[in-house]
């Protein structure tokens, strides 16, 4: 597809159970965010993945939450054991990430989220 | 690492006024700002952004200055209208240093008929 794109739209859990949320960046973008969204709030960081180096963690809340990147492109953000506190709108974004000659393509596009619901 | 405050949380004008929001933030090797709105339900969209090598940008009645001495930048929109109601994002990155973007905490404009 052209833009990026999140799977489950809404994904209800028990307080507990283990979640993944997937996020399919555009195309070649080397750059890859994911956020959560309270309701009302703002965007909180969690972890930036840019190319091949070592991913910035520094917003995951918990060891309960990780994610991965295969081989540069789709990325999994796993909350282990999750808590009700966890309930947020997941945001993935993702862009080119790096310039080339005078031009930068910088622009982060996001995804259209993941409601996460923890009961 | 990146820090950015944004003001005001929250905003209300009179439709056909002018609406500031205004950022700070604290790395100096910061050299690209984006703004993005998030509609109510949807997901966040770049509307404008500046980078470190110009003062001033402006398309149609929005516009981003920059002041890089005293590291802040502002976004105005002018004739306010009721579909520029959202919440505003303010970001700042190192870009060529390939750095994350680091937003600020979002501003809710509402404009009242």
């Amino acid at each position: 597809g052209a833009g990026v794109s999140q799977s489950p739209s809404n994904k209800v859990t028990e307080k507990g159970k283990d979640v993944e949320l997937r996020c399919d960046p555009i195309s070649g973008h080397t750059a890859l965010y994911w956020y959560r969204q309270s309701l009302g709030q703002g965007l909180e960081f969690l972890i930036y993945f840019q190319g091949n180096s070592a991913p910035d963690k520094s917003g995951l809340p918990s060891d309960r939450f990780s994610a991965e990147r295969t081989g540069g492109s789709v990325s999994t953000l796993t909350i282990q054991r999750t808590q009700q506190e966890d309930s947020a709108v997941y945001l993935c974004a993702s862009s080119l990430g790096r310039s080339r000659g005078f031009k930068w393509y910088t622009e982060a596009f996001f995804g259209q989220g993941t409601r996460l619901t923890v009961v | 690492g990146e820090n950015v405050e944004q003001h005001p949380s929250t905003l209300s004008v009179q439709e056909g006024d002018s609406a500031v929001i205004k950022c700070t933030y604290s790395d100096s090797a910061s050299n690209y700002f984006p703004w993005y709105k998030q509609e109510l339900g949807k997901r966040p969209q770049l509307i404008i952004d500046i980078r470190s090598n110009v003062g001033e940008k402006k398309d149609q009645r929005i516009a981003v200055t920059l002041n890089k001495t005293a590291k802040h930048f502002s976004l105005h929109i002018t004739e306010t209208q009721p579909e520029d109601s959202a919440v505003y994002f303010c970001a700042a990155s190192n870009i060529q240093g390939a750095q994350k973007l680091v937003f600020g905490q979002g501003t809710r404009l509402t404009i009242n008929p």
